[in-house]
């Protein structure tokens, strides 16, 4: 009963740097989303998707890419890392639009030295 | 402009008391409420919510309390047990369409025996 995996746990990336961050449900959820959380700014929204094939933009998409080929996986890539973007990312899905609970993945601690 | 806040960053209170964690919002559609709660080091998880079609909802210890007309919800934990300490988060959606859920900055609870 794994729920929502998010891969990898940690990782420490020098400015510039590429990386694929990846979220995989197993609850057969249409909806799924990226999050991050910096100290005092509780949860903001990146990025979304209500659908296999579709993303939207959140609260804070620049220098973020999704991508959601795959019903059961949410991608989130950065082209070129920044300071900035050092942060707790957190993966979320839900069966339908927030009217129902979502559930999170144990999150993704990013440095971006 | 933040449309859903949580005012006090912190709380402390003693074992066996009641905590009350509150949250008010800006946004008039907003028309469901959730609470979250998160550990250290694990991802948010849900605890209780309500629809703005009541004004109380109860979960065995958490009763959440919804006033529509001063736009402000409030969250009760009685009695309060030291494994209820953990950063407690408000969020809002408009439970239709495409919405998502807007998260308020978090209220760190400490309940110490």
């Amino acid at each position: 009963n794994a729920g929502v995996t998010q891969t990898p746990k940690f990782r420490v990336l020098k400015t510039g740097q590429s990386m694929t961050l990846l979220c995989a449900q197993d609850m057969n959820h249409e909806y799924m989303y990226w999050y991050r959380q910096d100290p005092g700014m509780g949860l903001r929204l990146i990025h979304y998707s209500v659908g296999e094939g579709t993303t939207a933009k959140g609260e804070v998409p620049d220098g973020y890419n999704v991508s959601r080929l795959k019903k059961q996986n949410f991608l989130l890539g950065l082209e070129s890392a920044a300071p900035s973007q050092t942060s707790v990312y957190f993966c979320a899905s839900s069966l339908t639009a927030p009217g129902t609970e979502a559930f999170f993945g144990q999150g993704t601690r990013l440095t971006v030295v | 402009d933040q449309q859903v806040k949580q005012n006090s960053p912190s709380l402390s209170v003693q074992e066996g008391r009641i905590s009350i964690l509150n949250c008010d919002y800006t946004n008039s559609m907003f028309d469901y409420f959730l609470w979250y709660k998160k550990y250290p080091a694990e991802g948010p998880t849900f605890l209780i919510s309500i629809s703005s079609i009541k004004d109380k909802n109860e979960d065995g210890r958490f009763t959440v309390f919804l006033n529509k007309s001063a736009k402000h919800l409030s969250l009760h934990i009685v009695p309060s047990q030291p494994g209820d300490s953990a950063v407690y988060f408000c969020a809002a959606s408009v439970n239709s369409g495409y919405s998502t859920l807007t998260f308020g900055k978090g209220t760190m609870l400490l309940v110490s025996p």
